[in-house]
């Protein structure tokens, strides 16, 4: 089973920041957080990821909180391509399983 | 750098058939990892390789098996199709299990 609760789904206007949540209360100390997105029918698309940092790369921000129980993505200036289903997974990497072990994601719409 | 790629793109078989997909990972990634995407389970992991082995396996039937050659590329088989094998396989490559990048898919239906 998943490891994370993410909300069904959000909703952000265009050009503004969006911030999507994700609990992962019983987070291990090696796992990492990774955030994938899929746009209709896509295959995912990698976002970022972190273990105890904030981290910022081209695409979003991640927040994790200092007691790693809890983090947030951060796509600082939607459009209307950011519109997917955001996925929020943990994970230890590396790990003896390889895998990632998916959950239903938060499905984000940007409107105009 | 190119891509992950994934050959067909779209598929129809028909029950009792089988059927073989292929990827193409990233050039240097050495892992590959295979998905299947249905609207009533959601993504589900199949198996993953790393240097022509296999080092772990989804609660899959046995219908479903893969390989990998030693040039990194891997192909996943299904044996006697099922309606219920209707589905996105996704593949994913990493440099060594890490980070995953994916392809965009091969649309698989089963008539």
């Amino acid at each position: 089973d998943a490891k994370t609760t993410q909300p069904p789904s959000m909703d952000c206007a265009e050009g503004r920041a969006a911030n999507l949540p994700c609990n992962h209360s019983t987070i291990s100390g090696n796992e990492y957080v990774y955030w994938y997105r899929q746009i209709h029918s896509q295959g995912p698309q990698y976002i970022i990821h972190g273990l105890k940092n904030n981290e910022t790369n081209e695409m979003a921000s991640l927040i994790i909180t200092e007691d790693r129980k809890s983090s947030t993505l951060i796509l600082p200036h939607a459009t209307l391509r950011d519109t997917a289903v955001y996925y929020c997974i943990v994970r230890v990497a590396p790990d003896s399983n390889y895998q990632l072990i998916w959950g239903a994601g938060t499905k984000l719409i940007i409107k105009p | 750098k190119a891509g992950v790629t994934q050959t067909p793109r779209y598929l129809i078989k028909t029950r009792g058939q089988q059927v073989t997909l292929s990827c193409s990972p990233i050039s240097g990634h050495r892992s590959v990892s295979w998905y299947q995407q249905t609207p009533g389970q959601g993504l589900q992991f199949l198996f993953e390789y790393f240097s022509e082995t296999q080092r772990n396996k989804g609660n899959f039937p046995g219908r479903f098996s893969g390989r990998q050659f030693s040039n990194s590329r891997s192909e996943m088989n299904v044996s006697t199709l099922e309606l219920g094998d209707s589905a996105l396989y996704l593949c994913a490559s990493s440099l060594w299990g890490d980070t995953q990048y994916f392809g965009p898919g091969t649309r698989l239906t089963v008539l």
